[in-house]
């Protein structure tokens, strides 16, 4: 079983309010990624875990505030976001944090920050 | 990492072998070559890579020249289903370092036509 899955599809929220993307792995995977996509661009780290620590913040802003409850998930809370916080958030897994590890990706969160 | 170029769009007829070639001139001894792809609206899907051999999967093969400065991954019979943006994407094996990002180019939108 190689799938990361994200939840959820597709979410719109103002920017008042407070949500959160999930992603799930089950892969025995202890390296985990957030990528965030703008439209037609490539995908850009956000944050990387290992072990369940966050051990890589690309520079984010502290509006997004990630959180792994535990080795299979990942969360990333979203609060008084901006509309150009509208992109497509992918989740990755991998083995371990390291050049040599294939990393999966889920399909994605499309959020709208109206 | 060593840049990547890519061509920005290629073509290719249903059923012909799709090759999308990869430059990476500045590329060091340590450096794998990665494929990922995306097709529309989903996440990044890994496709193959390789440092020096060529490889082969039941997706794709990657020919890396022998000076290492270019590659070619191959679609043997590409689908309508193969249609994407195709990144080649060049990383160090080891762990330390920013080895634990894949930094995306703009890469290749591959369209297969029927």
């Amino acid at each position: 079983d190689t799938e990361v899955t994200q939840t959820p599809k597709h979410l719109v929220m103002g920017m008042t309010n407070k949500k959160s993307l999930k992603c799930e792995q089950h892969m025995g995977h202890r390296a985990m990624y957030w990528y965030k996509q703008k439209a037609k661009k490539p995908p850009e780290l956000m944050f990387v875990y290992s072990y369940e620590k966050l051990s890589i913040n690309e520079s984010v802003p502290s509006r997004f505030s990630p959180e792994c409850p535990n080795s299979s998930l990942l969360n990333l809370h979203l609060h008084a976001l901006q509309p150009e916080d509208s992109a497509l958030y992918l989740c990755a897994s991998s083995q371990a944090v390291a050049g040599r590890e294939t990393q999966y990706f889920g399909p994605g969160t499309r959020l709208l920050v109206l | 990492d060593a840049k990547t170029t890519q061509p920005p769009s290629m073509d290719c007829a249903e059923g012909r072998a799709a090759n999308l070639p990869c430059n990476h001139s500045t590329i060091s001894g340590n450096e794998y070559v990665y494929w990922y792809r995306q097709i529309h609206s989903q996440g990044p899907q890994y496709i193959i890579h390789g440092l020096k051999n060529n490889e082969t999967n039941e997706m794709a093969s990657l020919i890396i020249t022998e000076d290492r400065k270019s590659s070619t991954l191959i679609l043997p019979h590409a689908t309508l289903r193969d249609t994407a943006v195709y990144y080649c994407i060049v990383r160090v094996a080891g762990s330390g370092g920013s080895n634990y990002k894949l930094t995306f180019g703009k890469g290749t939108l591959l369209t297969v036509n029927p």
